[in-house]
């Protein structure tokens, strides 16, 4: 089993849609969770931090389930702007920073 | 500006002639890493450091060495690339640790550098 998994994609959703990607890790003992941000092939750029009380920063949510290992992101009324890939990135609780494969997202107008 | 750079941005080689990637970061960030990325299985973390003199095996180290004699700097080395290590690399760095806070809701945000396209023919 991969120590971080995400479903590759591609999403291909209408401009003002609601999408979802879950992102699920293997090692308990992690604490710490990221979702970066990619285009095309450029540097990861962080979106946000992922807390055990969940976090919003506008259109975008990120919610972590502890017990069944996995963090979430939710983006409403996606904007052609929203297209890339989202990478799930989990510290493995000793520095050690392992990233998911990363989810396609397009919005399409 | 803040930033990290990485040095070259493209390069095509040959199997077994040694190479350097440089890393360099003007944010005095404790944390340096490097990571490759190939299709289909995201960045993988290939070394990483927490301070000078001290760097640690990543999940695929085999093949690379890194040193980091200042703290600004974390160099790449591949000793005898081989066609495996076509890839695109990418060096990133941030404060100690690269860490989210539940209870204060803070965190430490890694900083990339462009990436480099390295090809070894």
């Amino acid at each position: 089993r991969k120590e971080v998994e995400q479903d590759p994609g591609p999403f291909n959703v209408p401009e003002g849609a609601t999408v979802a990607f879950n992102c699920t890790y293997s090692n308990s003992a992690s604490q710490s969770f990221f979702w970066y941000r990619q285009d095309c092939r450029k540097e990861p750029k962080l979106l946000m931090s992922v807390y055990s009380s969940g976090n919003e920063d506008g259109r975008f949510t990120a919610q972590l389930n502890r017990a069944s290992q996995y963090i979430s992101l939710l983006i409403r009324d996606s904007k052609l702007s929203d297209s890339a890939t989202y990478l799930c990135v989990v510290n493995m609780n000793n520095n050690d920073m392992r990233f998911g494969a990363g989810t396609r997202l397009t919005v399409k107008p | 500006e803040a930033q990290v750079t990485q040095n070259p941005r493209y390069l095509i080689t040959v199997t077994g002639k040694k190479l350097t990637v440089t890393c360099s970061q003007n944010m005095n960030h404790e944390y340096m890493s490097w990571y490759r990325q190939d299709p289909g299985l995201g960045l993988r973390q290939i070394y990483y450091s927490m301070n000078v003199e001290v760097t640690d095996k990543g999940d695929v180290p085999e093949g690379y060495k890194v040193s980091r004699k200042e703290k600004r700097n974390f160099p790449l080395i591949l000793e005898s690339p081989s066609p495996n290590q076509t890839s695109l690399y990418f060096c990133a760095s941030s404060f100690l640790p690269p860490e989210s806070d539940h209870i204060t809701r803070s965190y430490n945000e890694q900083f990339f550098g462009p990436g480099t396209r390295l090809t070894v023919l």
